[in-house]
């Protein structure tokens, strides 16, 4: 079966300091991935997704990017945090053409 | 660009009660997808509906697609303190788009 890791659970960085957040699938081959980022516990906003590596599309522009350095991995950075980066980070695969995601549980960033 | 929107935005009822829930949107989606996340998790998939007029159930929650597929309501029957938490519908655009349009969620609590 197939599992997502995230790692960190939690996080708390000062402004302008850098970000690095990485997700991990196990248990499937060419997944899409997907970055969201969620505001107060509710909906979620698409920030990036990868349909293969080293292929990102950014959904919002921001100081965030993502990298797909392995086809099973993902990961979100930032080179200097900003406090409106606060929030429930969540990534996310599918096999199909998006329909169906599953998500991982989740980083709890806090910028200060 | 789609919208969904979900209605209530907040939910408070007794153990043992019905309820239903509502994503309505202009736009046509090809797939309804519908998530419930408890605080602090990722959001999981409880159901995906396709066919316009579609109806799924799974145990006491009941799933209906509309006709034309710009719309999806949830019914829990019974409801109990587990069914707690926040339900997000997210839209398919179709084709190779690989990505979801999610609404904002209904917060549920269900009280003993």
């Amino acid at each position: 079966s197939q599992t997502i890791h995230q790692w960190p659970a939690t996080l708390v960085q000062p402004v302008g300091s850098p970000l690095s957040l990485e997700c991990t699938v196990e248990g499937t081959s060419n997944p899409n991935l997907y970055w969201y980022r969620q505001a107060a516990g509710r909906g979620l906003q698409l920030l990036f997704y990868s349909v293969g590596i080293g292929q990102i599309s950014s959904e919002v522009p921001q100081n965030l990017s993502a990298s797909r350095p392995q086809d099973r991995q993902f990961i979100l950075s930032s080179k200097k945090l900003l406090l409106s980066d606060s929030g429930f980070y969540l990534c996310a695969w599918s096999l199909d053409s998006g329909r169906k995601q599953y998500f991982g549980p989740g980083t709890r960033l806090t910028v200060t | 660009t789609q919208l969904l929107e979900q209605s209530p935005q907040f939910l408070s009822i007794q153990e043992g009660e019905n309820l239903t829930v509502y994503c309505n949107s202009s736009s046509v989606f090809s797939s309804l997808q519908w998530y419930r996340q408890e605080p602090g998790e990722g959001p999981v998939l409880l159901v995906t509906v396709v066919t316009g007029g579609e109806v799924k159930k799974l145990k006491r929650l009941t799933f209906q697609f509309g006709d034309a597929r710009k719309d999806s309501s949830l019914h829990i029957t019974a409801a109990q303190p587990g069914d707690t938490g926040l339900y997000l519908c997210a839209g398919a655009g179709g084709g190779s788009n690989y990505k979801l349009t999610f609404g904002k969620g209904t917060l549920l609590t269900v009280n003993p």
